[in-house]
């Protein structure tokens, strides 16, 4: 299958600091990327569509400002958390499809302290 | 009624058993659905992956999909210690170039 990349694997940070993750397709460009937020036991939650050469679209209850998510390249996009709070604490997990399936990065775990 | 289901489990079996894990979901517009299995702390890796109605195998693992039951299936055959995760089953209308709708996840371990 296709190979998705994230970096860092793992951070942890100072409230009110702002973290980025990036997320790469390693084989194959991606026009369309998605961001997604795990928290302990539970299912993914998807928080945005990242689109290269435009405006990621934020699924609701998602802060944009807080957020942000940039897609330069047709193989890179990354996601700031700006300000980050202890309740950002969580596993994020980027994904993107070459063709109908998706495949899903190794994920980053944020630790706000 | 969320848009798909899936019992959470936890399910435990032993080693060599085969095990059922299912997934029913209301929008009938689904087409592409997808198995993933995820260990923990990692992200999830894709399994099976079939479009519209039909079985597919790999290996030990076969997807089954019924549309007209809205209801979906992964069966894993021999079932091994390494498989112990959780399945996640994913379904979209447009193929994976499209947001998926989850599953909660069916946490499995599998007992030596």
């Amino acid at each position: 299958g296709a190979v998705v990349s994230q970096h860092p694997s793992w951070v942890i940070c100072k409230s009110g600091t702002s973290v980025k993750i990036e997320c790469r397709s390693l084989d194959f460009q991606a026009t369309t990327m998605f961001w997604y937020r795990q928290f302990p036991k539970q299912s993914l939650m998807l928080m945005a569509t990242s689109n290269e050469g435009s405006k990621a679209t934020y699924e609701q209850g998602v802060e944009k400002d807080k957020f942000l998510i940039n897609h330069a390249s047709l193989t890179l996009s990354t996601l700031t958390v700006t300000s980050a709070h202890p309740e950002d604490s969580s596993f994020y997990i980027c994904s993107a499809a070459p063709g109908n399936e998706q495949f899903f990065g190794p994920g980053t775990r944020l630790t706000v302290l | 009624q969320k848009e798909v289901e899936q019992d959470p489990g936890p399910l435990s079996v032993p080693e060599g058993a085969i095990v059922s894990l299912n997934c029913t979901y209301s929008n009938s517009a689904f087409q592409y659905f997808m198995w993933y299995r995820q260990y923990s702390r990692k992200g999830p890796e894709l399994l099976m992956y079939t479009y519209s109605s039909g079985n597919k195998e790999d290996g030990r693992f076969t997807a089954q999909v019924d549309k007209s039951s809205k209801y979906i299936s992964l069966f894993i055959r021999d079932s091994q210690p390494s498989d112990s995760a959780t399945y996640l089953c994913a379904m979209s209308v447009q193929g994976g170039s499209e947001k998926l709708v989850f599953g909660k996840g069916t946490k499995l371990t599998v007992n030596p």
